[in-house]
């Protein structure tokens, strides 16, 4: 089965480290989201590429957080320094334009 | 700018009888309208999703959902409800533009009682 993989599943870190998250989109799907999702703000779009090109970054912090496509099989999103409100789960989540989009299991990011 | 709405945080229905979860959207261009579904702990998975055609649109588990152009909304339906459908479910939206982007309302969670 092709699937959204995502690294790690579960992440603590301390309050000003930096915290690296990893995706591999599912082979072929030229667009590649990424989502945070919390109780009080529900599932947010933080950054969204198509061709490894960012096409949308709008929803996402930008002096903390950076999202990347070094290749067309690894999405990346950092946040530099990581801060308590930064705690949610991630979601990384591929597809085809115009099309529905397949989500990984998330990394649940606990910065204390 | 696109826009999803789900307008009940919780809906409730006894099992076997039919259920309805709201969404009603906005958007510029021609909608592709989705519906998923997020289990505790576990990433959202695809239902279904409207792009053209038949206004009502067939997906897993039984589910099923009509488009209605004029009311802008895109409805969950089921018509037997089962335990295992409890769950939080998702509507989204990409509009056909360039940018295409996928946004979410704010999810409601279907609680069917045994």
């Amino acid at each position: 089965d092709a699937r959204v993989t995502q690294t790690p599943r579960h992440k603590v870190t301390e309050m000003g480290q930096e915290v690296t998250m990893r995706c591999q989109p599912i082979l072929g799907h030229n667009t590649v989201f990424w989502y945070r999702q919390t109780m009080m703000q529900g599932l947010e779009l933080l950054a969204y590429f198509r061709n490894r090109a960012p096409l949308d970054d709008s929803g996402m912090p930008k002096d903390r957080f950076s999202a990347e496509m070094p290749d067309a099989t690894l999405a990346t999103l950092k946040i530099q320094p990581s801060e308590p409100r930064d705690s949610a789960v991630y979601f990384c989540a591929s597809g085809e334009q115009g099309s529905e989009a397949f989500f990984g299991q998330g990394t649940r990011l606990t910065v204390v | 700018a696109q826009s999803v709405a789900q307008p009940e945080d919780q809906v409730n229905v006894a099992e076997g009888n039919p259920l309805t979860v709201k969404c009603t959207y906005s958007v510029s261009g021609n909608p592709y309208l989705f519906w998923y579904v997020q289990y505790p702990n576990r990433g959202l998975q695809f239902l279904l999703k409207y792009i053209t055609g038949d206004n009502l649109v067939k997906g897993s588990y039984g589910f099923e959902a009509e488009f209605n152009k004029s009311q802008t909304s895109f409805h969950l339906k089921k018509p037997s409800a089962l335990v295992s459908d409890s769950a939080l479910y998702f509507c989204a939206v990409r509009d056909d533009g360039a940018t295409n982007k996928l946004i979410f309302g704010t999810g409601t969670l279907l609680a069917v009682q045994p």
